[in-house]
């Protein structure tokens, strides 16, 4: 079993959809959680932290359930510019410096 | 500031040889790490630094593989007779420090080797 599942997608979806993503993680001494999102032959670039009471950053909210161990990412009024890989990440046990990454959700959005 | 930087941004190698990959981390991060993507494939862990020593190398794949850090900053990643298995794009991040809101990691846009 992978230590961080996703969909691997595609999710191809209209300008303005709304669109959820999930991930689940089988450590649960994991203790940071992110959302990174890599475009076509680019670097990863963070999209955000997870956090337990769930955060939001404009169209983006994100939730972390540790006791299903299952993290998502809700993208609203999804734009063009949102098509991407979007990454699952949560940091190996017992620290916080090395990243287990999913493989990641692809999202294309078209006109 | 500059970001992470990395060189070269493309290697394309004979089967065999040995090449040295390069990251320069934002300045002022203590930590630096080096992760794997194969095509197709999610990122994975290889090493990292805190200063110049590797708490966890545990992601390096065989001991054809090697990596440094000098001074606190530059990191060189070695790979020794390579092998077209080792075909990847090798990424480079850093973080201001490693414990619990000093971790998160910016990226470098990595350096594409090719083993023929």
């Amino acid at each position: 079993r992978k230590e961080v599942e996703q969909d691997p997608g595609p999710f191809n979806v209209p300008e303005g959809a709304t669109v959820a993503f999930n991930c689940t993680y089988s450590n649960s001494a994991s203790q940071s959680f992110f959302w990174y999102r890599q475009d076509c032959r680019k670097e990863p670039k963070l999209l955000m932290s997870v956090y337990s009471s769930g955060n939001e950053d404009g169209r983006f909210t994100a939730q972390l359930n540790r006791a299903s161990q299952y993290i998502s990412l809700l993208i609203r009024d999804s734009k063009l510019s949102d098509s991407a890989t979007y990454l699952c990440v949560v940091t190996a046990s017992g620290g916080y410096n090395k990243l287990i990454f999913g493989a990641g959700t692809r999202l294309a959005v078209h006109p | 500031g500059a970001g992470v930087s990395q060189s070269p941004s493309n290697k394309v190698t004979e089967k065999g040889k040995d090449v040295e990959l390069r990251c320069d981390p934002i300045s002022g991060h203590t930590a630096l790490y080096w992760y794997r993507q194969s095509l197709g494939q999610g990122l994975e862990f290889l090493i990292y630094f805190q200063g110049n020593s590797a708490p966890d190398k545990s992601g390096l794949p065989s001991d054809r593989f090697s990596a440094e850090r000098t001074g606190g900053s530059v990191s060189t990643l070695t790979i020794q007779r390579t092998q077209q298995e080792d075909s990847a794009v090798y990424l480079c991040a850093s973080s201001s420090g490693t414990g619990k809101g000093k971790n998160i990691q910016y990226f470098g846009a990595g350096t594409r080797l090719s083993v023929l």
